[in-house]
């Protein structure tokens, strides 16, 4: 069975500050995707970030990175000057082609960033 | 840009009815999903469709089913619906291919069945 842990239910950062999110996920498969969502108080999911299992280099859009550990199945991420508008719960989500692309979600990790 | 509606945001329905919940894709995706959301449960998979009138049981598929008589339209039909399956329900989307393997939601229905 594939499964993805988000160890922190909660986390608070202040504004303008780094803050790490948790991901660890276990899988049997060589080929596969890793992603995190952010759903802010308006529903809406919205993918932060991707990252290929083949590809070493880890995966940076803007104010956002990981650091991508596939021996020790990581998948953790780093916001950087966080900002208010980055309040919101954090998916760690994990795909595979033999699933059909489903996705494979964690729990979530609730985001508050405070001024 | 990639939009996927779905057709209510709120809804509220009896214990016993039939419900329909709707779902339309205009980038012409393959793969289509519903997921259940609930808190401290993250999001798990009911159904998925590769293709049309294809479908797939996902993780939690007791009490409901799916119809996808059109390429753009997923719909998850609870056939009697019990409080039990009061929840948010997410559509997504899929755009495949080695590029990209991205996965599109709609805005969500929270469905109260009372």
């Amino acid at each position: 069975a594939q499964t993805v842990t988000q160890s922190q239910p909660e986390m608070s950062v202040q504004e303008a500050e780094t803050v790490t999110l948790s991901c660890t996920y276990d899988t049997s498969e060589s080929n596969y995707y890793l992603f995190w969502y952010k759903q802010p108080p308006s529903r809406q999911m919205i993918l932060v970030i991707r990252q290929e299992a083949y590809k070493q280099q880890n995966a940076t859009e803007n104010r956002f990175s990981v650091n991508f550990q596939k021996a020790a199945k990581s998948f953790s991420l780093k916001i950087s000057d966080s900002q208010l508008g980055d309040t919101a719960m954090y998916f760690c989500a994990f795909m595979t082609s033999n699933s059909g692309y489903a996705l494979n979600f964690g729990k979530g990790t609730s985001l508050l960033v405070t001024p | 840009d990639v939009k996927v509606t779905q057709s209510s945001r709120y809804l509220v329905k009896r214990t016993g009815e039939k419900v329909f919940l709707e779902c339309v894709q205009d980038m012409d995706h393959e793969n289509m999903f519903w997921y259940r959301q609930d808190p401290g449960l993250g999001l798990r998979l009911i159904y998925f469709s590769y293709d049309v009138k294809m479908k797939e049981k996902g993780d939690i598929p007791e009490g409901y089913s799916v119809s996808r008589e059109k390429k753009e339209r997923f719909s998850l039909i609870l056939e009697s619906a019990s409080t039990n399956q009061t929840s948010m329900y997410l559509c997504a989307s899929h755009q495949g291919g080695a590029a990209k393997n991205i996965q599109y939601f709609g805005a969500g229905t929270r469905l109260s069945v009372l």
